[in-house]
């Protein structure tokens, strides 16, 4: 079995601040996923990656930079956090042939003040 | 694009009952369907998912799921539900020609005992 790792679990910002969240898997996934949940909704996808150095865009990648420095980590910057950005961020993986299967990190949690 | 509708944001059973959430989508083309599961607090989990073949798909804790293509539809369904089930379910669909899938809104499950 493998895990998805997200840090921090808990991000606090000020508004229009650079923030930086991680996220690492050792299941040795090609493709990894960022999403955004807001409170009691589904969730977003913001950027993807299919394999090393590869960036897709999603539906809500405006506001948002992601960088796939290797295969194991994914990491997304907010790049001027907003008060109507407070959400769930998710990290999720899978393999290539099995995209309908993803794998859940536990997220990270988006305060901004 | 797909799109994926769950018509009921909550539902509310008790242990033992019976239960079906339901589940959309529309789109043309050749299709994953599949369910996640979420408890508070925590990431996605997948339960299980369709493809072809069987259009009953069993998955974990004893929930399975029905494809019809007639009525565009994958309800996920469990005989006995236990208070452990109360979680938020997520369906999902994805097309074969892309490496991600579109998430509907949600049913927050409540199993009271």
């Amino acid at each position: 079995g493998g895990i998805i790792t997200q840090t921090p679990k808990f991000l606090i910002g000020q508004e229009g601040q650079k923030l930086t969240l991680k996220c690492q898997q050792n299941f040795n996934h090609d493709t990894m996923y960022w999403y955004r949940q807001d409170s009691g909704k589904g969730l977003r996808l913001i950027y993807y990656s299919i394999t090393e150095n590869d960036l897709q865009k999603g539906d809500l990648s405006e506001g948002y930079d992601a960088s796939r420095e290797k295969k194991s980590s994914f990491s997304l910057t907010v790049t001027s956090a907003q008060k109507n950005e407070m959400a769930v961020f998710l990290c999720a993986s899978s393999i290539e042939q099995n995209y309908a299967e993803q794998f859940f990190g536990p997220g990270t949690r988006l305060t901004v003040l | 694009t797909q799109t994926v509708s769950q018509s009921d944001a909550h539902v509310t059973v008790f242990e033992g009952d019976s239960v079906e959430l339901r589940c959309n989508y529309s789109y043309g083309g050749s299709i994953y369907l599949s369910w996640y599961i979420q408890h508070h607090g925590h990431g996605l989990q997948f339960l299980l998912k369709y493809y072809s073949g069987n259009p009953v798909v069993q998955g974990v804790n004893g929930f399975e799921a029905e494809f019809s293509k007639s009525d565009s539809s994958f309800h996920l369904r469990k005989a006995s539900v236990h208070w452990s089930d109360s979680a938020v379910y997520f369906c999902a669909v994805s097309a074969h020609s892309n490496n991600r899938i579109f998430f509907g809104d949600g049913t927050q499950l409540v199993v009271k005992p």
